[in-house]
C-alpha cells in the first residue's frame, strides 16, 4: 500500500508562477524524498528532508516537514515549462524501501 | 554507465508468454530496487537486493514473478505466463547503500521497460 499521498493529483499553472504540492503521510519516518518524473522517463531525485528539518531549499524548490501532521510540501518558484512532469513524495517508513505517493501531475502553460 | 540503465526500453508480447527485464545499475552500487508502476500511478515496490540476496521478496504480485541478482550488478527480472494485468512500467533503481545501513540515500532510476501484454 501506499505511504504517501499526493494532492493535488494535478495543477496547472502559468509559466512564471508558483507551484505548490502537498504530501501527507501515515507512519513516523526518518526522512521524505521528493522526485520528479517526465513523461516516459525514470524518476529523479530532488530533494531530501529529514526528520528532525523543518524546511529545506534548493535553488527554485523549497521543502518543508511538518512531523506533528504528518505532511510535506514542495513549492516550484518562477516555474518554467521544463518544470511540466509528476512529482512524487517518497518515505522510508521501514529499514530498506521508499514508499511512494500516487504523484502529482504538474502542466506549466507558456 | 554513467545512470543506471534498463532493456529492453519497451517489450510488446503475446498473453501466456514469459519475459525477462534486465536492469543494470550504477557501478558500485550495492542495492538494487524494482518497482511497477502502472498508468497514472504511483510505484508498487516489488523486490529489493542488497548486494545478490533479496532479504524480502513479499512485494511481489504472484508466484509467476522472480527476479534475480548476479556479481552484485545486473539484475534480471522474470515474469513467466504473463497475464494482462501485468502490463506497466517495470522501473530499476540503485542506491550506493541500503536505506537500513543509511537512511539519506537517493534512488537512482533507469528510464523504465514498458510492458504491453496483449
Amino acid at each position: 500500500s501506499q505511504q504517501g499521498e499526493e494532492d493535488p493529483q494535478a495543477l496547472s499553472i502559468q509559466e512564471g508562477e508558483n507551484a505548490t504540492m502537498n504530501c501527507s503521510y501515515k507512519t513516523s519516518i526518518n526522512n521524505l524524498q521528493w522526485y520528479r518524473q517526465n513523461s516516459g522517463r525514470g524518476l529523479v531525485h530532488l530533494i531530501l528532508i529529514r526528520s528532525n528539518e523543518r524546511e529545506k531549499h534548493s535553488g527554485r524548490l523549497r521543502v518543508t516537514l511538518d512531523t506533528s501532521k504528518k505532511s510535506s510540501s514542495l513549492l516550484i518558484t518562477a516555474s518554467r515549462a521544463a518544470d511540466t512532469a509528476s512529482y512524487f513524495c517518497a518515505t522510508d517508513a521501514n529499514d530498506y524501501k521508499l514508499s511512494f505517493g500516487a504523484g502529482t501531475t504538474v502542466t506549466v502553460r507558456a | 554507465g554513467a545512470g543506471v540503465s534498463q532493456s529492453p526500453s519497451n517489450k510488446v508480447t503475446e498473453k501466456g508468454k514469459d519475459v525477462e527485464l534486465r536492469c543494470d545499475p550504477i557501478s558500485g552500487h550495492t542495492a538494487l530496487y524494482w518497482y511497477r508502476q502502472s498508468l497514472g500511478q504511483g510505484l508498487e515496490f516489488l523486490i529489493y537486493f542488497q548486494g545478490n540476496s533479496a532479504p524480502d521478496k513479499s512485494g511481489l504480485p504472484s508466484d509467476r514473478f522472480s527476479a534475480e541478482r548476479t556479481g552484485g550488478s545486473v539484475s534480471t527480472l522474470t515474469i513467466q505466463r504473463t497475464q494482462q494485468e501485468d502490463s506497466a512500467v517495470y522501473l530499476c533503481a540503485s542506491s550506493l547503500e541500503a536505506i537500513r545501513i543509511l537512511s539519506n540515500q537517493p534512488q537512482h532510476f533507469g528510464d523504465g521497460t514498458r510492458l504491453s501484454i496483449l
